[in-house]
């Protein structure tokens, strides 16, 4: 398809068990985002990539949470030893340097 | 479907009547604004977008108002429709980078 896709849709994970959502940008797209939304909330930026570089990540709420783009296109938000409090939607967005941001539907984790 | 704002604020409107939505930002330094809508288990999607530089924007049925002396952000809905039923976040960006910074959102409920 033409937009943001993100996977799994929807995760459900035991506390302590290491997670990977993954995200496939916009063709092209050079920037890339990963946003956390808890329920009832507006999104909370994690990390940002310009290609394959993670320009910033002062969004990362520990260092359980890692992110990656190796190849500058695919993106993976890993998440290791999950806890309750990691239960959010996980959303990507990827734009062409800083034009519009364009988002997935995201990434439902809900750990148990 | 499930319900993505269970603690914020609500705005119901009778379809065809206008819409306003508020949100006040906290950066004076912020310079770049945009509204997005939020389905029930979509992404945010783009509405419209206004530089510090401009004080109205307006799009299709749409107006965003920006009042930088008291830090306040309007999106304005005309002959709102059901389809327009979503929560809206204002977003506001203060970096270099499209680190952008959610608001908390208002639902928007459309009676027929």
């Amino acid at each position: 398809g033409a937009g943001v896709s993100q996977s799994p849709r929807y995760k459900v994970a035991k506390r302590g068990q290491d997670v990977a959502l993954r995200c496939d940008p916009i063709s092209g797209h050079v920037s890339l985002f990963w946003y956390q939304q808890a329920l009832g909330q507006g999104p909370e930026f994690l990390t940002y990539f310009q290609n394959e570089a993670q320009l910033d990540k002062s969004g990362l709420p520990s260092d359980r949470f890692f992110a990656e783009r190796p190849e500058g296109s695919v993106s993976t938000l890993k998440i290791q030893r999950t806890q309750q409090e990691d239960s959010a939607v996980y959303l990507c967005a990827s734009s062409f340097y800083n034009g519009e941001l364009f988002f997935g539907e995201g990434s439902r984790l809900t750990v148990l | 479907g499930e319900s993505v704002g269970l603690h914020l604020p609500t705005l119901s409107v009778q379809e065809g009547d206008n819409s306003i939505i508020n949100c006040a930002y906290s950066n004076s330094a912020s310079d770049y604004f945009i509204w997005y809508k939020q389905e029930s288990g979509k992404g945010p999607q783009f509405i419209i977008d206004i530089r510090s530089n401009m004080d109205k924007r307006q799009g299709q049925r749409v107006t965003v108002l920006l009042n930088k002396t008291v830090k306040h952000l309007s999106l304005q809905i005309a002959a709102t429709q059901p389809g327009d039923s979503a929560v809206y976040f204002c977003a506001e960006n203060t970096e270099y980078g499209n680190k952008l910074v959610f608001g908390a959102g208002t639902i928007l409920r459309v009676k027929s």
